[in-house]
C-alpha cells in the first residue's frame, strides 16, 4: 500500500553541524514531495519541496535529496541552530497534475539540537 | 503565524457531544484543506475544498463528520457523537492555485 516513513524517530545534533533526515516511501507514482517542520503546539511549516523530475534541491541552508531508484528522500540541514530543533516530516502527493490534493505524511523524525 | 486562522484552540468535551471547528484560511486562498494530527504521528488528510465545492472526502471522514464551506471562505469541521478516538488535532490548510500549502496552529480536540 502506499505509506511514508521515516528510519529514525529521533535525532540529535550539535548545534552547528550537519543534519540529516532520512525518509522512505512506497508509492513509486509519488511525484511530487515535501519537508515540514513541526514545532511544539504549532501547525507544519512548509521548508522544501521536490519534483519527481529533478533529484536534488538547495534552499537557505537545507537541501533536499531525491532517489527514485530506491524511494528515498533527505533532508539535510546545515550548520545547525537552537531553532531548528523540531518535527520533521516528510510527505509526498501522487498525481497532482490530475487534480489528486492528497498529502501522505511520514510519521516524523524529531530533531534535537543540542547548545 | 500563518495567517490561516482556527478556532476554537482548545476543546475539551465529553463522548456523545457534537464539535465545531472553524478555519479561516488566508484571504482569496481558494483551496482549503483539512487534516487530523493523533500525538506522534503525521497529519492524515480528511477532505479538500476548491472555493465551496467539497472535491475530495478521505475514508477517515465517517458520517458523523462533516465539513462545509458554503461561500468559498471560511469553513467548518463538525464532529456529531464525539468518541473517544476522535482526540486530535484538526489542522486546517489553505493554498492559492499550486502554491504552498500553508496550515494553521490547529484545534485540539479532548474527548473524555
Amino acid at each position: 500500500g502506499e505509506s511514508v516513513g521515516l528510519h529514525l524517530p529521533t535525532l540529535s545534533v550539535q548545534e552547528g553541524d550537519n543534519s540529516i533526515i532520512n525518509c522512505a516511501y512506497s508509492n513509486s507514482a509519488s511525484d511530487y514531495f515535501i519537508w515540514y517542520k513541526q514545532e511544539s503546539g504549532k501547525g507544519p511549516q512548509f521548508i522544501i519541496d521536490i519534483r519527481s523530475n529533478m533529484d536534488k534541491r538547495q534552499g537557505q541552508r537545507v537541501t533536499v535529496l531525491l532517489n527514485k531508484t530506491v524511494k528515498h528522500l533527505s533532508l539535510q540541514i546545515a550548520a545547525t541552530q537552537p531553532g531548528d530543533s523540531a518535527v520533521y516530516f516528510c510527505a509526498e502527493n501522487s498525481g497532482r497534475a490530475f487534480g489528486n490534493e492528497k498529502l501522505t505524511f511520514g510519521t516524523g523524525t524529531r530533531l534535537t539540537i543540542i547548545p | 503565524d500563518t495567517g490561516v486562522s482556527q478556532n476554537p484552540r482548545h476543546k475539551i468535551t465529553k463522548r456523545g457531544q457534537n464539535v465545531t471547528f472553524r478555519c479561516d484560511p488566508i484571504s482569496e486562498h481558494n483551496r482549503l484543506y483539512w487534516y487530523r494530527q493523533t500525538l506522534g504521528q503525521g497529519p492524515e488528510f480528511l477532505t479538500y475544498f476548491q472555493n465551496e465545492a467539497q472535491l475530495e472526502k478521505s475514508r477517515l471522514l465517517s458520517d458523523r463528520f462533516s465539513a462545509e464551506r458554503p461561500k468559498g471562505s471560511f469553513s467548518t469541521l463538525e464532529i456529531q457523537r464525539t468518541e473517544q478516538g476522535d482526540s486530535a488535532m484538526y489542522l486546517c490548510a489553505s493554498r492559492a492555485g499550486a502554491g504552498e500549502l500553508f496550515f494553521g496552529e490547529g484545534s485540539r480536540l479532548t474527548v473524555l
